[in-house]
Order: C-alpha cells, then structure tokens, then sequence
C-alpha cells in the first residue's frame, strides 16, 4: 500500500516569506508527528497529533511554526516569515498506534520536505 | 529526557557482523528502545524496537541489559546496501521526549 507522501519534496523561499509544507500519511493512521532534520543531525521532534487532537506542540522552536490535521487525516506544518536557519528536511511520520506508551508506536516516515530559505 | 549517545561513524566489510551501541543512561520505566536506518533524501525505517532482554527479527537482533541504560543494535552479515545512518530512539509517553541520537554513519566496503 501507499506510504507516508510529503509535498514538496523540495521547496526554496525567499527569507521573510511564509511556507506550508504537506503530509498525508498512511490511511487509518490515527497518530502523526513532524521533526526537523539539520544537515548531518537526527530528526528533531516539532509536534504530534493524535487524530486532528494537537497533543504535543513543544518542539515548534518558535510561535512562527504552526500545524494542523483538521479532519484527522492530512496535515501541514506552516512557517511563517521563514528565516535561514529555518533551513532544514521536515520529516512527518504516521503510526497506526492511538494510545499506550507513545514511544512504543512504530513510526512510518514520509521521505521529508527539503526547505531552504535563502 | 533520555538523551542517547551513539559513535559517529563505523566501517565494516561485507558479510561481517556489526553491533552498534547506543547508551540511554537516563532511560524512564516506561521508554521503548527503536532503531532506524535511513538512507540519503529519504525518511528513516523503522527496524527494531525493544523494551527489555533481546529481540530478533528477520534483519536485525537488539540487546538490551538488566539495567536498561544501553541497547545494541547486531545486523548480520552485512552488505554493501546496509551502508547508512542508524539512530536508536528512546522515548517515553511525551512527544518531546522522543529522542532520536546523532546517529551512527556505517560505511559498508565490499
């Protein structure tokens, strides 16, 4: 079956403007989490959703990153008036899980958004 | 928070057998242990997660002592197609303490 997708694989932006960046993640997944992943460093939690429930928003480095799954299924994670070092791959991964330990949900990851902001 | 500690690189040579330790000195009761693979320009995959004691699947085995603070990752015979970055995921019930490490780059020579 389909897996994670992410789009657009790649996006350039001009520093100040705002980006929405997609992910539509396997069907009947109930969970889906973003990261940032910085040139040569692991994946860097952002946020979580638990249906279109934000659960976790405390890895969003600043009040500039906002996200959404509004019926529970899609999301998009917006950045607004990016910066350089917004420069980074966002990865969203989906997990069938919706409950018991969080860290035991096997997470399917999408193959990331490269964004660079110039 | 778990924080992991993982080496930077290692380098083997095919049909060798590769362990990779990770060390997770602040691990909680109720955190899980996963480790994935990820190749360039793509997301990471998933390979194999464990709580306590040793844990096979078809591609890998994970061992993880009494105590829980370090876990290791054996791959088998390894080929050129291992050759990528795998990070060891320790988190509890939070989603900001899903921490993923530096990750180890394993280099495969044939």
């Amino acid at each position: 079956g389909a897996g994670v997708s992410q789009s657009p694989r790649y996006k350039v932006a001009k520093r100040g403007q705002d980006v929405a960046l997609r992910c539509d993640p396997i069907s009947g997944h109930v969970s889906l989490f973003w990261y940032q992943q910085a040139l040569g460093q692991g994946p860097e939690f952002l946020t979580y959703f638990q249906n279109e429930a934000q659960l976790d928003k405390s890895g969003l480095p600043s009040d500039r990153f906002f996200a959404e799954r509004p019926e529970g299924s899609v999301s998009t994670l917006k950045i607004q008036r990016t910066q350089q070092e917004d420069s980074a791959v966002y990865l969203c991964a989906s997990s069938l899980a919706s409950g018991g330990v969080l860290s035991q949900a096997t997470q399917y990851f999408g193959p990331g958004t490269r964004l660079l902001v110039l | 928070l778990a924080k992991t500690t993982q080496p930077i690189s290692m380098d083997s040579y095919e049909g060798q057998e590769v362990n990779i330790t990770c060390s997770h000195n602040n691990i909680a009761t109720n955190d899980y242990i996963t480790w994935y693979q990820q190749f360039p320009s793509q997301g990471p995959r998933f390979i194999i997660q464990g709580y306590k004691t040793k844990v096979t699947n078809e591609v890998a085995s994970l061992f993880i002592p009494a105590d829980r603070k370090s876990s290791t990752l054996s791959l088998p015979r390894v080929s050129l197609s291992d050759t990528a970055v795998y990070y060891c995921l320790v988190g509890g019930d939070a989603g900001n303490m899903l921490t993923f490490g530096g990750g180890t780059r394993l280099m495969v020579k044939p």
